[in-house]
């Protein structure tokens, strides 16, 4: 059962424009979520991620929104830029459940110039 | 600063045989977990050890088992392999299991490519 859902598969978007990666959740005991980038051939690579005490956090041109309410949380990019077109996985956990992490199937972003 | 390295990075099997896959984690990792990524399931969490012991294991069947030596490098097995264990077997490492809220970033190796024929 999917406890972590990213419903696009896929999105286009132009150089320079905002990026919205979107991840709904199921699980509301979940506290801790993160984002993690994926180029193909190499394993993920962290990005940013969000404690449940936080409706954001902002990292650069990386900004994740969590609304708890709403079991929903999202990966702001601005500027887009062509080396962001990778495969972008969110995950959630417990924070007592160490690094037992519940990944999204992954959005593929690419940004065209 | 060396990476998480895996080994095989692929390899290919058949039905009913066994597989060991290896990882070396960064050096001063002590938090080792193990990852299936599959294009139906998307990335599923295998097991955690940590200082040689299993702390958490994800909802797979007793088929797959892993260890974590002395050193943290940490090995996977899948006995009696089927079909649907083709996929790509990710392992990450971690400095520690609780890092008080503070990101606790998993940094995963290239994966080993596993094919069951």
């Amino acid at each position: 059962d999917q406890q972590v859902k990213q419903n696009s598969p896929s999105l286009s978007v132009q150089e320079g424009r905002i990026s919205i990666l979107n991840c709904d959740y199921t699980n509301s005991m979940f506290d801790y979520f993160l984002w993690y980038k994926k180029y193909p051939a190499e394993g993920p690579t962290f990005l940013i991620s969000i404690s449940s005490i936080k409706d954001k956090n902002e990292d650069g041109r990386f900004t994740v929104f969590l609304n708890k309410s709403a079991k929903h949380l999202s990966l702001h990019i601005v500027p887009s830029q062509p080396g962001d077109s990778a495969v972008y996985f969110c995950a959630a956990t417990l924070s007592n459940s160490g690094y037992a992490l519940n990944f999204g199937k992954g959005t593929s972003l690419l940004v065209t110039p | 600063k060396a990476g998480v390295t895996q080994t095989p990075r692929y390899l290919i099997k058949t039905r009913g045989q066994q597989v060991t896959l290896s990882c070396s984690p960064i050096s001063g990792h002590r938090s080792v977990s193990w990852y299936q990524q599959t294009p139906g399931q998307g990335l599923q969490f295998l097991f955690e050890y940590f200082s040689e012991t299993q702390r958490n294991k994800g909802n797979f069947p007793g088929r797959f088992s892993g260890r974590q030596f002395s050193n943290s490098r940490s090995e996977m097995n899948v006995s009696t392999l089927e079909l649907g264990d083709s996929a790509l077997y990710l392992c990450a490492s971690s400095l520690s299991f609780l890092a008080g809220g503070v990101a606790r970033e998993l940094f995963f190796g290239e994966g080993s490519r596993l094919t069951v024929l």
